[in-house]
């Protein structure tokens, strides 16, 4: 069964720093590009980014929104994405999916950042 | 970057009544969309994907189809675990952009 944890979520301050990170299970974690969803409260869906897998050099693309902020990495050894967030702003309160890219996607529960003084 | 129009953005129906929710790409996507549905407080579901494929565990009352820039979603006969929102995705090109939403209220 594929299953996608995220954690990491919590309360911060603008300006600060977090890091997501998103657990996979249940398929081969190497082969896939991994994406980071989220959606501010009472709001639709926005994409932030995805990292493609090794086979196509790992490489990554962000939202206009989050780029030269945000971060995605991955660490196929342990089946980890990780979303590094930096110069947090109020307007990145939101909860934050982990997806499979894909034909098939797959989501994760998500988890809650608040960006607050 | 592709635009996703989807339409409407609420609807009121009944229970048993057939839905349709449309969805419109800015440019041609083939066949590379997704529908979710969101309750609150919950992630969303992926019912179809590649725009007519049924995800394995969802109703068939749930359709897709179209191709290129038109698509559709549709429920047969409305349930009452079907008020939700739904969400149009296209996986053809980054970034991955999404439909504003359609939420299904009742009538």
């Amino acid at each position: 069964e594929v299953q996608l944890v995220e954690s990491g979520g919590g309360l911060v301050q603008p300006g600060r720093s977090l890091r997501l990170s998103c657990t996979a299970s249940g398929f081969t974690f190497g082969d896939y590009a991994m994406s980071w969803v989220r959606q501010a409260p009472g709001k639709g869906l926005e994409w932030v980014g995805f990292i493609r897998s090794k086979a196509y050099g790992a490489t990554t693309e962000y939202a206009a929104s989050v780029k030269g902020r945000f971060t995605i990495s991955r660490d196929d050894s342990k089946s980890i994405a990780y979303l590094q967030m930096n110069s947090l702003k109020t307007e990145d309160t939101a909860v934050y999916y982990c997806t499979r890219d894909g034909s098939l996607p797959y989501w994760g529960q998500g988890t809650l950042v608040t960006v607050s003084s | 970057d592709i635009q996703m129009t989807q339409s409407p953005s609420s609807l009121s129906a009944s229970v048993g009544d057939r839905v349709t929710i449309t969805c419109r790409a800015s440019q041609s996507i083939s066949t590379y969309l997704n529908w979710y549905q969101q309750k609150p407080g919950k992630a969303p579901k992926l019912l179809i994907y590649a725009a007519s494929s049924l995800q394995s565990g969802v109703p068939s009352r749930f359709s897709g189809s179209g191709s290129g820039t038109d698509f559709s979603l549709t429920i047969s006969s409305l349930q009452p675990e079907d008020f939700a929102t739904y969400y149009c995705q296209q996986s053809f090109s980054t970034p991955r952009t999404f439909g504003g939403g359609t939420k299904v209220e009742i009538k």
